[in-house]
């Protein structure tokens, strides 16, 4: 079973920040937060991850609470290409063998 | 873009039958998973293959197999196929050494019908 919880949707206006909340409360300390987004009936595509520090790439932005037991994903400028299904995953990190547990996502819903 | 091409994109097989789908990884990777999408659910992992070895499995029965080439491309094949098996084969692949892994890479997905 996946370890995070979403919520089911969010909606979002074009132009304006997409905060996107997950909740890990049993996230074990050696467990990495992964981000993935899914346009309908494409593959996944990865966002960014981390551990316990905030990131920032060309795509989104990270931020994770000092307990490590809730984090938000950061979309700061959504355009109507970001409509999609957002999946929050923890893992070990890059473990062999350690799959990739999706649970149900939030689908994001961005509107002009 | 993530270089990890799947094939074909979409096929139709009758139930009873056997099914062969393609992966080749993104270029410089070494680990290949598996994972099965079903109509409104989050992709469920399969298999993973590390050096042409299975080193991780889900909860799929032993009809659902693999291969990793030495060219780390791979394939998952399906005999007897259910009904159930209708769903969206996705592969991802990565990089491991030492036990580490980089982040997965997804392909585009086979859409599977099984009638």
């Amino acid at each position: 079973d996946a370890k995070t919880t979403q919520p089911p949707s969010m909606d979002c206006a074009e132009g304006r920040a997409a905060n996107l909340p997950c909740n890990h409360s049993t996230i074990s300390g050696n467990e990495y937060v992964y981000w993935y987004r899914q346009i309908h009936s494409q593959g996944p595509q990865y966002i960014i991850h981390g551990l316990k520090n905030n990131e920032t790439n060309e795509m989104a932005s990270l931020i994770i609470t000092e307990d490590r037991k809730s984090s938000t994903l950061i979309l700061p400028h959504a355009t109507l290409r970001d409509t999609a299904v957002y999946y929050c995953i923890v893992r070990v990190a890059n473990q062999a063998g350690t799959a990739l547990i999706f649970g149900k996502g939030t689908t994001l819903s961005v509107s002009s | 873009e993530t270089g990890v091409t799947q094939s074909p994109t979409h096929l139709i097989k009758t139930r009873g039958q056997q099914v062969t789908l393609r992966c080749s990884s993104q270029s410089g990777h070494n680990t290949v998973s598996w994972y099965q999408q079903a109509l409104g659910q989050g992709p469920q992992f399969i298999f993973q293959y590390y050096r042409e070895e299975e080193n991780g499995r889900g909860n799929f029965p032993p009809r659902f197999s693999g291969l990793q080439f030495p060219n780390y491309s791979s394939e998952l094949n399906v005999n007897a196929l259910e009904l159930d098996d209708s769903a969206l084969y996705l592969c991802a692949s990565s990089f491991g050494t030492g036990g580490r892994h980089t982040e997965a890479f997804f392909g585009q997905g086979t859409r599977l019908t099984v009638v």
